[in-house]
């Protein structure tokens, strides 16, 4: 089955703790992307990933990191310099060229108190 | 900045008329475009996308796109409750990043 897996679904931490959430996908793409939605809001890019061992900032990359280290994998860190880290943590996958369609995987609740 | 623009709704619409859902992108050199449905709690899922001027139909659903008034639409046939949900309107942007440019939603009510 062919498909993007994020874990775990839901996350709790405490303020100043880093955590990581997980992205693997096994559609042989080669774009991947990270994204933050907040309730009734529309999706924020946080990192996104055109190749393996580069990366390039969204529109909201304060206070996260992220690594792409192999095809498969694209983790983000949420780190305790981000001010608002409660939310809905998307990653999504794309294959290269023209056709830019994004594939999302089911997503990571994070909530810190 | 670019943007892509969606009225948040809620559109309500008896079960079995059509659904319109309207968006409107500002970067002229967006060439791709998307509709993503989005139920409550879950992440969204690709049901359209659309390249050319026009109308593209895919079972009960047909986008459309005109590009000189940048503006896509996508109607939704024989509304069924199970259609109610957010739809997310995204752009291509221009430019090779492969990032997409996403509207804030519309949310969809189909009334049995």
């Amino acid at each position: 089955d062919g498909g993007i897996t994020q874990s775990p679904k839901y996350l709790f931490r405490k303020e100043g703790q880093n955590v990581t959430l997980s992205c693997e996908q096994n559609l042989n793409h080669d774009a991947m992307y990270w994204y933050r939605q907040d309730p009734g809001q529309g999706l924020r890019l946080i990192y996104y990933s055109q190749i393996v061992n580069d990366f390039q900032k969204g529109d909201i990359a304060e206070g996260y990191s992220v690594s792409r280290e192999k095809k498969e994998s694209f983790p983000l860190t949420v780190t305790s310099a981000q001010k608002n880290p409660t939310a809905f943590y998307l990653c999504a996958s794309s294959p290269r060229g023209l056709v830019n369609e994004q594939y999302f995987g089911p997503g990571t609740r994070l909530t810190v108190t | 900045q670019k943007e892509v623009e969606q009225n948040s709704g809620p559109l309500s619409v008896p079960e079995g008329a059509i659904a319109s859902l309207n968006c409107t992108y500002s970067d002229r050199g967006s060439q791709s475009f998307f509709w993503y449905r989005q139920y409550s709690g879950k992440s969204p899922e690709l049901i359209m996308s659309i390249y050319s001027n026009g109308d593209k139909e895919d079972g009960r659903f047909t986008a459309q796109l005109n590009k000189a008034s940048q503006y896509v639409s996508l109607l939704i046939r024989d509304s069924q409750p199970s259609d109610s949900a957010t739809y997310l309107c995204a752009a291509h942007g221009s430019g090779n990043t492969g990032k997409l440019i996403f509207g804030q939603g519309t949310t969809l009510q189909v009334k049995p």
